[in-house]
């Protein structure tokens, strides 16, 4: 099993251009989310899908979009770049859609630069 | 609303010394709480979690984690720092209501020869 999987691994993108993260899982996990990682900020959340069909908003959504285009693969969509969104982005699945008790497993990134 | 504060965000620790990482955590719920490591250019993995059974957890790697519930507090520790344990620790938190880990800010982990 390959696990959770995320492409591309490096990005870089101008102001005001737009772009797709994809990522997907192997391990048939209901919930999946998109995080992004800041120096001191820990993970935040973007957004979440706590099963196939349904995208909830996390904590930090302004800018982004998602879909859970199937079981298998949530996308984050960036519609206008900017420079505020320059980050490192993982996504993360899990099993059962409790994630209060259930292991999250990470992809291995997606690091952003915006200019 | 639920919050985790990692004291430190830099430690250094001599090979084979005690490793502490700390955290402590507010929740309006009894808290299940995580510890997550990231080795450079990786994403996180888990390394324990309590979910209310035994208030010390056991991990991989020999790391453990005490849920102490009057200091809300859930440090991290291992006997004996290798130098693979160079890493970044999260400590992270959920209140059981719903689909959401808060992290905290991370400790970096540096260990010397």
């Amino acid at each position: 099993n390959a696990g959770v999987t995320q492409t591309p691994k490096f990005q870089v993108l101008k102001t005001g251009q737009s772009m797709t993260l994809q990522c997907a899982q192997d391990m048939n996990h209901n919930s999946m989310y998109w995080y992004r990682q800041d120096p001191g900020m820990g993970l935040r959340l973007i957004y979440y899908s706590a099963s196939e069909g349904t995208t909830d908003k996390g904590e930090v959504p302004n800018g982004y979009n998602v879909s859970r285009l199937n079981k298998r693969e949530f996308s984050l969509r960036l519609e206008s770049a900017a420079p505020s969104q320059t980050s490192v982005y993982f996504c993360a699945s899990t099993g059962s859609g409790t994630a209060y008790t259930d292991t999250q497993y990470f992809g291995p990134g997606t690091r952003l630069t915006v200019l | 609303a639920q919050s985790v504060t990692q004291l430190g965000s830099h430690v250094s620790v001599s090979e084979g010394a005690l490793v502490l990482l700390r955290c402590n955590y507010s929740s309006s719920v009894p808290p299940y709480l995580f510890w997550y490591v990231q080795y450079p250019n990786q994403g996180l993995q888990l390394l324990l979690k309590y979910t209310s059974a035994a208030t010390l957890v056991k991990g991989i790697n020999g790391f453990e984690a005490e849920f102490k519930k009057s200091e809300t507090s859930f440090h991290l520790t291992k006997p004996s720092a290798h130098m693979s344990d160079a890493a970044e620790y999260f400590c992270a938190v959920s209140d059981r209501a719903g689909n959401m880990l808060t992290f905290g800010g991370g400790t970096r982990l540096m260990v010397k020869p």
